[in-house]
């Protein structure tokens, strides 16, 4: 199994909703990434997972609320989120101690959250 | 500060015709590593080829090359015989290592839309 899947694929929320971005590998990866790509940008990096514990976080509001509950699993926890964080969440995960510096990441598809 | 320049912003042609993309890079690093992304409109980061700082071989791969040249810190990207398929956001990016783990660095990306 060479895929990073995530779910649900589109989401629309309000200002005062909480919702879960899940992303789930089985590829064995011990490093795991969230990002997020507005339209015509690159994807911007927000955390770093390795070995399930937050390496980085690119000072991302609390907002938005990583969750590693294992070695498979990432989670976005969202919560009060603004229109302007609508965008494309993209997970991706590598091997190794935070992919190590050559190991290229292996990106989902992503999920289109709009915030109303 | 490393840096990822794809000055090309869009570029259009006509099926069968082959397209070079850009990539220069900014790295005080000697141990490196490049590598290509696509991004086709469903939204998914596709891996297309890692190359470290210490191999400048040009690689081909099908219709897929790619030049890699220290010295003028570029890393370019050639479609032979473009495809309506070939239709997508390029994305070249640079492993760097932040706090002790390695992240990309994207550059804003190639638009190439093929018609047939």
């Amino acid at each position: 199994d060479t895929e990073v899947t995530q779910t649900p694929k589109h989401l629309v929320m309000g200002m005062t909703n909480k919702k879960s971005l899940k992303c789930e590998q089985h590829m064995g990866h011990r490093a795991m990434y969230w990002y997020k790509q507005k339209a015509k940008k690159p994807p911007e990096l927000m955390f770093v997972y390795s070995y399930e514990k937050l390496s980085i976080n690119e000072s991302v509001p609390s907002r938005f609320s990583p969750e590693c509950p294992n070695s498979s699993l990432l989670n976005l926890h969202l919560h009060a989120l603004q229109p302007e964080d609508s965008a494309l969440y993209l997970c991706a995960s590598s091997p190794g101690l935070a992919g190590g510096l050559g190991h290229e990441q292996f990106f989902g598809p992503g999920t289109r959250l709009t915030v109303l | 500060a490393q840096k990822v320049t794809q000055a090309q912003t869009e570029i259009s042609v006509v099926e069968k015709e082959d397209v070079t993309l850009d990539c220069v890079y900014e790295t005080r690093d000697t141990t490196y590593y490049l590598f290509w992304y696509k991004q086709p409109p469903s939204g998914e980061l596709v891996f297309l080829i890692r190359r470290n700082s210490f191999d400048e071989q040009n690689e081909i791969s099908g219709r897929y090359s790619w030049n890699f040249q220290k010295s003028t810190s570029s890393f370019n990207f050639t479609i032979t015989a473009s495809q309506v398929v070939d239709s997508a956001v390029y994305f070249c990016a640079l492993s760097e290592a932040i706090q002790g783990y390695s992240t990309l660095t994207f550059g804003k990306g190639t638009m190439l839309l093929v018609s047939p």
